[in-house]
């Protein structure tokens, strides 16, 4: 089965600096990848995924990843942060090829001091 | 939009009881998944199913079982509710995987407590 690991469970960021949050996955084969965000008090929302071609994905709210296969990673990047991406980040992984389940990581904390 | 619906926001239970969360989805979607949400543990997934009645279990399906008896309901039981069951619980759908572009909707969750 896949697992997935997050780094730096807690973030703490001023507006405007640079965010980069680590997603390694352990699975073989083909995968679907996937940022969640959870908002305070929110329920989870997709950010972005990445499914096949370019490795480089834009999601939403100037958010993009990058999927790097001999790295098993797909780390989640946002050049400029706003008090409001304050929330918590999951990523998760699905093993594709007739495998339906969805493994999340233990997400990371991120706070943006104004 | 698609819509995951969980039965109940907030539920308090005593320990031994016998507990059913409910979870509704209107889109038609072939998998739903729960979920349990702790502080430092991310996501853990308790069982998933892929299709009516078929149901896999999940990374900790321990004192918990499933239902799924028509498509767009699926349940998830406590048999004997215990206070390490207290949590933050999500029920979740989607299509197949194999559809390029799926993504998993998820329900507001249901905070569970067991006294």
């Amino acid at each position: 089965a896949q697992s997935v690991s997050q780094h730096n469970h807690h973030v703490i960021l001023s507006e405007a600096a640079s965010l980069e949050l680590g997603c390694n996955y352990s699975y073989g084969g083909t995968v679907n990848l996937f940022w969640y965000v959870q908002y305070p008090g929110q329920h989870l929302q997709l950010l972005l995924k990445y499914f096949s071609g370019d490795p480089l994905v834009k999601g939403i709210k100037g958010f993009e990843a990058e999927f790097i296969k001999s790295k098993f990673s797909f780390n989640l990047r946002k050049p400029s942060v706003q008090w409001s991406d304050t929330a918590e980040y999951f990523c998760a992984v699905n093993g594709g090829r007739g495998n339906n389940r969805l493994a999340f990581g233990k997400g990371n904390q991120v706070v943006v001091i104004p | 939009d698609v819509k995951v619906t969980q039965s109940s926001r907030y539920l308090v239970k005593r320990t031994g009881e016998k507990v059913f969360l409910e979870c509704v989805q209107d889109m038609d979607h072939e998998n739903m998944f729960w979920y349990r949400q702790d502080p430092g543990l991310g996501l853990r997934l308790i069982y998933f199913s892929y299709d009516v009645k078929m149901k896999e279990k999940g990374d900790i399906p321990e004192g918990y079982s499933v239902s799924r008896e028509k498509k767009e309901r699926f349940s998830l039981i406590l048999e004997s509710a215990s206070t390490n069951q207290t949590s933050m619980y999500l029920c979740a759908s989607s299509p197949r995987f194999e559809r390029p572009g799926t993504e998993a909707f998820f329900g507001q969750g249901t905070r569970l407590t067991v006294v």
